[in-house]
């Protein structure tokens, strides 16, 4: 079965790191692109990050463009996001989330649970 | 403010047809496919339609996904009550907004 498993959400002071990570099992995970996408309380979906399955390509919202950093390692089967110099605002549900092709087009599947973090002092 | 522009809401009865709108422009619908997520509700998003109207096995024929131009739409057929969610469209953008966007969902409640 694809899965993939995030973990490390908390609560954090505005200022202060986190770093999330991903697990995936049930794929080739080295094979495949990833994402970090995430949902603040109440609210619809943002994109957050992307890495390409060998880190040679990687893309941020502006929004995290600065603070985050999107890495795998592909040896662990294992999505990372380390969060910096976090704000108010970054308060959400990550959800990282696999990249499949086919023909010109592109979507995300499967999502994981998810992990929560609270940014507040 | 969503790049991708969808009702905040829509509803219908058992067994009727609601279709959902999702508007862009040509830097992501006009030039991309669209994709929709539902998302029941208290968990994580699921893919619905794929590049614009293809259904990943396991989601039933009642869903249906259409793009014409710089718009896409989602129908849901014979209505049923485990449809009451929130969906999502998204698609690539070629402008700095991407490279994905979404739309802002649309909560579909069944009377």
């Amino acid at each position: 079965e694809v899965q993939l498993v995030e973990s490390g959400g908390g609560l954090v002071q505005p200022g202060g790191s986190l770093r999330l990570s991903c697990a995936a099992s049930g794929f080739t995970f080295s094979s495949y692109s990833m994402n970090w996408v995430r949902q603040a309380p109440g609210k619809g979906l943002e994109w957050v990050s992307y890495i390409s399955s060998s880190s040679s390509t990687i893309y941020y919202a502006d929004s995290v463009k600065g603070r985050f950093t999107i890495s795998r390692d592909n040896a662990k089967n294992s999505l990372y996001l380390q969060m910096n110099s976090l704000r108010d605002e970054d308060t959400a549900v990550y959800y990282c989330a696999r990249v499949r092709y086919s023909y010109g087009s592109d979507w995300f599947d499967p999502w994981g649970q998810g992990t929560l973090v609270t940014v507040s002092s | 403010q969503s790049v991708l522009t969808q009702p905040p809401s829509a509803s219908g009865t058992p067994g009727q047809r609601v279709t959902i709108s999702c508007s862009g422009s040509s830097s992501n619908i006009g030039s991309n496919t669209v994709n929709w997520y539902q998302q029941l509700p208290g968990t994580a998003p699921k893919l619905l339609i794929y590049s614009n109207n293809q259904r990943p096995s396991g989601v039933p024929d009642r869903f249906s996904g259409s793009k014409s131009g710089t718009s896409a739409s989602l129908a849901i057929s014979g209505l049923q009550s485990e449809d009451e969610a929130d969906y999502y469209c998204a698609a690539w953008d070629d402008s700095l907004n991407g490279p994905w966007v979404f739309g802002g969902g649309t909560k579909l409640t069944v009377l």
